[in-house]
């Protein structure tokens, strides 16, 4: 069964400080893996994707990074703003045709002032 | 890129009645996708809407529980039946961008259903 674990599942950070998000997953083979930001209230918004071949994917302070081998991922975001509080989903898309991709549950970031 | 609009962005609602919820892309897309939301948990595919024919659904998810409409290219509608506490979630519409088994996939920004 392909799944996506993600961790921690919620972290507090002040602000301008840095964090690391953490994306386990089983999918295999898969086409691409991507993060997404879900501000609360609204619908998930994408952030990086990166297919497996790619090892690291930057948007702004965030770098996505892609262990293909390991089956893992990491978002990493530099120097944190408020806005920045929100929950952040891996989704991996599986390759061979199928569209479904897997969510992982997200992890729930506070930026604190 | 294509960008959703979702209607209602929340409601509450009696057990035992119905709600629609309307979904409108600003271009063509092949592939539209209804998903729920349930606090703390991952989203979960209900169905992929087609257009002109019947959706397809997913296990645990059925046609009279989940009725969906496909129309044109361009709009899709959801209906909770027979509405119970347990289906208090968010519902999000979905869109593929070509390929839609390697592309980006784009949100609407959620109908958030309180059921009492």
């Amino acid at each position: 069964k392909n799944q996506v674990e993600q961790s921690p599942q919620s972290l507090i950070i002040l602000e301008g400080k840095n964090c690391t998000l953490q994306c386990n997953y089983t999918v295999s083979p898969f086409s691409n893996l991507r993060w997404y930001k879900q501000d609360t209230g609204r619908g998930p918004v994408s952030l990086t994707i990166m297919t497996f071949s790619e090892n690291t994917k930057s948007n702004g302070r965030y770098t996505a990074t892609l262990d293909a081998d390991t089956k893992q991922s990491s978002l990493h975001i530099t120097a944190s703003q408020l806005s920045d509080s929100a929950s952040y989903i891996c989704v991996v898309q599986p390759s061979g045709g199928s569209y479904i991709p897997t969510f992982g549950r997200g992890t729930s970031l506070i930026v604190h002032p | 890129s294509a960008v959703i609009s979702q209607k209602p962005s929340r409601d509450i609602c009696q057990r035992g009645t119905s709600l629609t919820i309307q979904c409108q892309v600003d271009s063509q897309v092949t592939m539209m996708f209804w998903y729920r939301q349930q606090p703390g948990q991952s989203l979960t595919l209900i169905a992929t809407a087609n257009q002109g024919s019947e959706a397809t659904y997913e296990s645990g998810f059925v046609i009279d529980k989940f009725p969906i409409s496909r129309p044109n290219l361009t709009f899709s509608t959801l209906t909770v039946s027979n509405m119970s506490p347990e289906d208090s979630s968010i519902y999000l519409c979905s869109v593929a961008v070509p390929p839609s088994n390697t592309g980006e996939l784009f949100f609407g920004e959620g109908s958030r259903l309180t059921v009492l």
